[in-house]
């Protein structure tokens, strides 16, 4: 079975602050995918990243980077220089090769970024 | 760019009523999801279809029903509603199978009184 596990369920910053938003995951399956969305407060979810298991190259987009480690199973995202409209929950999620493609997601984390 | 379209956004219904909820996917998409999202709570898997036939089943209750259409797009019919089906049910597309990014319309918020 697919698990993912936010810890945090809220986090605060303040504005310009760097915050890392902690993803692991757990699978049997060594062909797997990784994915990090966000919903804002309008409810909408929004694509952010999509990482496969064999491709352990860190990712920056923009403020946005990926962190992902298999040997300790996670997938952390990490936003550079808080922003307010960052606030948003944040979901981690996963499907595995040859299954079901169904997204397991984490509970989330809602960050809340004050000016 | 076009992207995936959910109606309605807002819905009211009575308990024992009838639902259906449309999701008209990104343009050469050929794969649908289904998820629901409580309050508060992630988003769950109901169901999915690819090429117009049933590819996954989740956590649907079986008042709910669901279909892909020839033009893609897709319906989830939700029948005798109870307090407990109010949610954010968001509609996602990808393109072919292989674990393609979902994309995921502004979802349709159900409310049951």
């Amino acid at each position: 079975a697919q698990k993912v596990t936010q810890a945090q369920t809220e986090i605060s910053v303040v504005e310009k602050e760097d915050v890392t938003l902690d993803c692991v995951y757990e699978t049997r399956d060594t062909t797997y995918y990784l994915f990090w969305y966000k919903q804002p407060p309008s409810g909408e979810l929004v694509f952010l990243i999509r990482r496969n298991s064999f491709d352990e190259q860190n990712e920056i987009s923009g403020r946005y980077s990926w962190n992902f480690q298999k040997s300790t199973s996670s997938f952390n995202f990490t936003i550079t220089a808080s922003q307010v409209v960052d606030s948003a929950v944040y979901f981690c999620a996963l499907t595995t090769q040859g299954g079901s493609e169904k997204l397991v997601f984490g509970k989330g984390t809602k960050l809340t970024v004050n000016p | 760019a076009a992207g995936v379209i959910q109606s309605p956004r807002h819905l009211i219904k009575e308990k024992r009523e009838t639902a259906t909820l449309k999701c008209y996917p990104i343009p050469r998409h050929d794969t649908v999801y289904w998820y629901q999202q409580g309050p508060g709570q992630d988003p769950q898997f109901l169901i999915s279809f690819y090429e117009k036939m049933q590819s996954d089943k989740g956590s649907i209750p079986d008042r709910f029903s669901a279909q892909q259409f020839s033009d893609y797009h897709s319906e989830l019919n939700m029948s005798s509603l109870e307090l407990g089906d109010s949610a954010l049910y968001f509609c996602a597309s990808s393109f072919g199978q292989g674990n393609q990014p979902q994309h995921f319309g502004d979802g349709t918020r159900l409310s049951i009184l």
